[in-house]
């Protein structure tokens, strides 16, 4: 069983819609969990983080946390195409960060 | 210089090549990582430096040395490198165990 795992898409949405990203991890000692984006061609860029069970929110970026599943998600509202890209899961397990392979989401115009 | 750079941005060399890539944060984080991403592959963890200490090293072959002189600046040193080598390394900072900030990557090719 892969340590962090994510549905690697491609998941399409059209503009405007909501876009739900699904992260599952098995180490259930895991304290933090990141999202990154990451365009095509560049480096991962960290968008959210969350510690605590529940949602957080940052703009049009929800981050939603279920220790008890081991479940984290990523939800972007009024998604844009610019929100084009693939968002990857993090999850810091043992001191050091273990990343899924990332969803690949695509925002139609 | 802000954030977390990273020399060269591209890098072609042959397998019997001799090359450094260098890694500088400008962030006064005390943990640096390189990575390895290969097309269609998750983020490899390759080394981790805590305080300019090695704390992992992820069963990477010899042919990469990681140097860390201090907690700004991280070198990947590369040499008799494969094809398969080829791919977009990217350095990192953090605190210890907090979000990571990564530079923008050197895209290798190895012919």
């Amino acid at each position: 069983q892969k340590e962090v795992e994510q549905n690697s898409g491609p998941l399409s949405v059209p503009e405007g819609a909501i876009a739900s990203l699904n992260c599952t991890y098995s180490d259930r000692g895991s304290q933090s969990f990141f999202w990154y984006r990451q365009y095509s061609g560049k480096s991962p860029e960290l968008i959210m983080f969350i510690y605590s069970n529940g949602d957080k929110e940052d703009g049009r970026f929800t981050a939603q946390l279920n220790k008890a599943s081991q479940y984290v998600s990523l939800l972007i509202r009024d998604s844009q195409p610019s929100d084009s890209a693939t968002y990857l899961c993090a999850v810091n397990g043992g001191g050091k960060l273990i990343f899924g392979q990332g969803t690949e989401l695509s925002v139609k115009p | 210089e802000t954030g977390v750079t990273q020399t060269p941005r591209h890098l072609v060399m042959g397998m019997t090549n001799k090359k450094s890539l260098k890694c500088e944060q400008h962030l006064g984080h005390n943990a640096m990582y390189w990575y390895k991403q290969s097309a269609k592959k998750p983020l490899e963890l390759m080394f981790v430096y805590n305080f300019k200490e090695q704390t992992e090293n992820n069963s990477v072959p010899s042919r990469f040395s990681p140097e860390c002189p201090n907690s700004s600046h991280l070198f990947l040193h590369l040499h008799t490198l494969q094809p398969e080598d080829s791919a977009l390394y990217l350095c990192a900072s953090s605190q210890v165990r907090n979000e990571q900030f990564f530079g923008p990557g050197t895209r290798l090719t190895v012919l």
